[in-house]
């Protein structure tokens, strides 16, 4: 059963600096894996989509990595801004073209 | 072009009651996901229409839920009786098609919030 792990469940940080979420998953059998934002009262925007045979996807300040062999992806958040403040999803596409969600990682960035 | 919306924004209402949650896709989308979040828990898959047909309904929690996609347009999600555990926000996610799913982005709404007390 794939299981996703999002460390940690909050971060603050001071705005302007370079910052890393963690997300983990126990099933290396994926068809991609999501990074999502969402901002409170809002839906999930997502953000960057990385496929299995992809190490990286980059969009602006953002950079996703994955390591489909270990299980883990990060994503990278440059020069960090206030609205940059939400929780941040990650999500993986199993074998059974599910969804299967980690918990999310809520950012504060402290102007 | 619309994205994804849902109806209603919040609800409230007591346990037994009966809830109806609409979803319109964005036009031309065939592929309908429902996903539950209670709280302090993850998203949770609920069921995948393809156009009118229900693709995966592996998710629904039991059958208190009933999914509907009249017409492979909008979608309902009802709860009949609602019970406590139900409360959560509801959302709704589309997308187009092409790729069952491997390489797409869903498009999600911005959810209902269903409180049962």
């Amino acid at each position: 059963k794939q299981e996703v792990t999002q460390i940690p469940a909050a971060l603050s940080v001071p705005e302007g600096e370079n910052l890393v979420l963690n997300c983990s998953f126990t099933d290396s059998a994926i068809y991609n894996l999501q990074w999502f934002r969402q901002d409170p009262g809002k839906g999930l925007t997502s953000l960057l989509l990385i496929q299995s045979s992809q190490r990286e996807q980059t969009s602006g300040r953002l950079n996703a990595s994955l390591d489909k062999s270990s299980g883990r992806s990060t994503l990278y958040i440059a020069a960090s801004q206030p609205g940059d403040s939400a929780t941040y999803l990650c999500a993986v596409t199993d074998s059974n073209y599910q969804l299967i969600w980690g918990a999310g990682t809520k950012l504060i960035i402290k102007p | 072009e619309a994205g994804v919306t849902q109806f209603p924004s919040h609800s409230v209402i007591e346990k037994g009651q009966t809830v109806t949650l609409r979803c319109d896709p964005i036009s031309g989308h065939d592929n309908l996901y429902w996903y539950r979040r209670v709280m302090g828990k993850e998203i949770k898959f609920l069921l995948h229409f393809v156009k009118e047909s229900k693709q995966d309904e592996s998710g629904m929690p039991n059958n208190r839920f009933l999914a509907e996609r009249t017409g492979g347009t909008y979608s309902t999600l009802k709860v009949q009786p609602a019970e406590l555990e139900d409360s959560g926000v509801y959302f709704c996610a589309s997308s187009p098609g092409r790729d069952r799913g491997r390489r797409e982005t869903q498009y999600f709404g911005p959810g209902t919030r269903l409180l049962v007390l």
